[in-house]
């Protein structure tokens, strides 16, 4: 069974802080892929990035960054000096080789304050 | 980029009624979308996978008989709520995986529907 965890349920920083949104992930698929979703007050999911099961280098986009690491099975996204506009909530979901199914993780609440 | 939008985007309807949901992709070709539900501070929970001329698979404990799935063409899913009842109310999303690419490529999310009974 597939399954996606989100230990974190609320975050709350101050602006400029760095924050790491955990997710921790379950398969017995070798083949499969993470994802990390945002989606603001308005409800509206924005794709973030994916990354296959094959591919464990980290990856940086401006002020995110994410670490993967198959051996811990965490695929752990981090904000560096967030933003007011950051705040929202936060998923990961994994996928499976063939279905294109996604399987969500509880969400995390990113609150930042100014 | 690839569009895909749902219509309409927030309803309130009496207890009973029915309600269709429009997902269209709007710049590209679907042959799977996905319908997804997400009730008030909770995650999001696949409801069904919609092939195009072909039956929806439902995922276990959604009755298929409650939401019925219609995907006519490559670019519009329709998802009717029947006889809907207040616990039926949440925040229903669809997806759409370009026609042509397997599970690898990201599937593009609607905007999402609101939908309120009273």
């Amino acid at each position: 069974a597939q399954k996606v965890t989100q230990a974190q349920t609320e975050i709350s920083v101050v602006e400029k802080e760095d924050v790491t949104l955990d997710c921790v992930y379950e398969t017995r698929d070798t083949t499969y892929y993470l994802f990390w979703y945002k989606q603001p007050p308005s409800g509206e999911l924005v794709f973030l990035i994916r990354r296959n099961s094959f591919d464990e280098q980290n990856e940086i986009s401006g002020r995110y960054s994410w670490n993967f690491q198959k051996s811990t099975s965490s695929f752990n996204f981090t904000i560096t000096a967030s933003q007011v506009v950051d705040s929202a909530v936060y998923f990961c979901a994994l996928s499976g080789p063939n279905t294109g199914k996604l399987i969500f993780g509880q969400g995390t609440t990113l609150q930042v304050k100014p | 980029g690839a569009v895909v939008s749902q219509h309409p985007s927030r309803v309130i309807c009496k207890s009973g009624t029915s309600v269709k949901i429009e997902c269209r992709s709007l710049d590209f070709q679907a042959t799977t979308m996905f319908w997804y539900r997400q009730f008030p501070k909770q995650s999001l929970m696949l409801m069904a996978t919609s092939n195009e001329g072909s039956k929806a698979t439902y995922e276990q404990g959604v009755e298929k008989d409650k939401f019925l799935i219609n995907h006519a063409s490559l670019t519009l899913s329709t998802l009717t709520v029947t006889s809907a009842h207040p616990e039926d109310s949440s925040f229903y999303i669809c997806s759409a995986r370009p026609r042509g690419r397997g599970s690898t490529d990201t599937q593009y999310f609607g905007p999402g529907t609101r939908l309120t009974v009273l």
